[in-house]
């Protein structure tokens, strides 16, 4: 069975404050993909980033950074400058590869408000 | 380029009632997920289209059920309406699996009373 946890229900922060958003995961696979999706007030789910567990380069993408740590089963979403428009929930996913499925399992995603 | 589209934006339903959620695609996407998300959860998966046929479900009773056009638009029903079923339903897009990037809806908003 696959399990995705994200701890921090709700994070507050002020504006141009860095935070850091957790996600341990659970797998019995060794071929997966990770997500990171942004879900503001509108409910739509934004993608932000894949990456495949073979892969555990870290990757910036302006504002936002990932930190992929097989050894510690986390993937962890890091906001430097923190704006008001990334408040958000966001989801951290785990998709399994060897089973054939793909499903998709989400963490119940962390609130993040930014405050001016 | 138009994303993914649902109707209707919010719905209102009695229980024992049926319902259809509607959902087109991004333009060049084949395959349609559709997910339900209740309030303060993340989305659960419930069952993936690709050439008009369900190709993975995940674990939802029978009295969820959908369909796939020719022109890759999709269709949700649910049977038998229980309170529970009050969610948000949110339809995502692909071109290939669920391992590819997936484009998402704005969702439906279904209240069940």
């Amino acid at each position: 069975a696959q399990k995705v946890t994200q701890a921090q229900t709700e994070i507050s922060v002020v504006e141009k404050e860095d935070v850091t958003l957790d996600c341990v995961y659970e797998t019995r696979d060794t071929t997966y993909y990770l997500f990171w999706y942004k879900q503001p007030p509108s409910g739509e789910l934004v993608f932000l980033i894949r990456r495949n567990s073979f892969d555990e380069q870290n990757e910036i993408s302006g504002r936002y950074s990932w930190n992929f740590q097989k050894s510690t089963s986390s993937f962890n979403f890091t906001i430097t400058a923190s704006q008001v428009v990334d408040s958000a929930v966001y989801f951290c996913a785990l998709s399994e590869v060897e089973q054939g499925s793909y499903i998709p399992t989400f963490g119940r995603g962390t609130s993040l408000i930014v405050h001016p | 380029d138009a994303g993914v589209t649902q109707s209707p934006t919010h719905l209102i339903k009695t229980r024992g009632q049926q319902v259809t959620l509607r959902c087109s695609p991004k333009s060049g996407h084949d395959t349609v997920s559709w997910y339900q998300q209740a309030l303060g959860q993340g989305p659960q998966f419930i069952f993936q289209y690709y050439e008009e046929e369900e190709r993975q479900r995940g674990n939802f009773p029978d009295r969820f059920s959908g369909h796939q056009f020719p022109n890759y638009s999709s269709e949700l029903n649910v049977n038998a309406l229980l309170l529970g079923d009050s969610a948000l339903y949110l339809c995502a897009s692909s071109l290939g699996g669920l391992g590819s990037e997936q484009y998402f809806g704005p969702g439906t908003r279904l209240t069940v009373t």
